[in-house]
């Protein structure tokens, strides 16, 4: 089976960094994403991580390494809009995506 | 370039009736995959239609079936509804099967009583 972990909950000050751990352990690996959701609402893609090292895209950065089944989402200059659930996504060797249960974020001013 | 929808937004039934949700893919895809997902958890993968075929399943029981029509619309039927079916129910398209990235609709919030 699939098992992905990341914490439940995190909160930070507005303009401040924010990082999101995700471990996984799951039957094969063809990639990573991470998506944020706002509550009530659809799931929206940040990123996509398939080899190791890090990607970088605006305020948004994620890392990936594959040996030791482990990423993280960093959040710089942190904004109150940035309040959502973060979710860890692995594809797997049958191509399915499993998700983490989400990180809530809470940006306090 | 027109994203995911689904319909309808909000829908109450009772235990025991039938539900049929739909879902329009983003323009220029041909793959729709369905996620249940309750609160407070991330979303559960209900499995996957390509070129109107089924392509994938997760762990759901056959009362969860689809089908996927030419225009690559999709549409998720539910027997037998238990209350464990209120969840959240969301939609994802994608250019080809499971290898490209999924994008999501604004979802169904289903509540059974």
């Amino acid at each position: 089976g699939q098992n992905i972990d990341q914490p439940t909950e995190m909160t930070a000050t507005e303009g401040a960094i924010v990082q999101i751990n995700c471990t996984y352990q799951t039957s094969g690996f063809n990639g990573l994403f991470w998506y944020q959701q706002h509550a009530g609402e659809a799931p929206t893609f940040l990123s996509y991580n398939v080899l190791d090292g890090l990607e970088e895209k605006g305020r948004f950065s994620s890392f990936l390494s594959r040996s030791k089944g482990y990423s993280y989402l960093l959040l710089k200059e942190l904004q109150m809009k940035d309040s959502a659930s973060y979710l860890c996504a692995v594809r797997g060797d049958d191509y399915k995506l499993s998700f983490g249960a989400g990180t809530t974020v809470t940006v306090r001013a | 370039e027109t994203g995911v929808t689904q319909s309808p937004t909000h829908l109450i039934k009772t235990r025991g009736q039938q539900v049929t949700l739909r879902c329009s893919s983003q323009s220029g895809h041909n793959t729709v995959s369905w996620y249940q997902q309750a609160l407070g958890q991330g979303p559960q993968f209900i499995f996957q239609y390509y070129r109107e075929e089924e392509n994938g399943r997760g762990n759901f029981p056959p009362r969860f079936s689809g089908l996927q029509f030419p225009n690559y619309s999709s549409e998720l039927n539910v027997n037998a509804l238990e209350l464990d079916d209120s969840a959240l129910y969301l939609c994802a398209s994608s250019l080809a099967g499971f290898t490209d990235t999924q994008y999501f609709g604004p979802g169904t919030r289903l509540t059974v009583l």
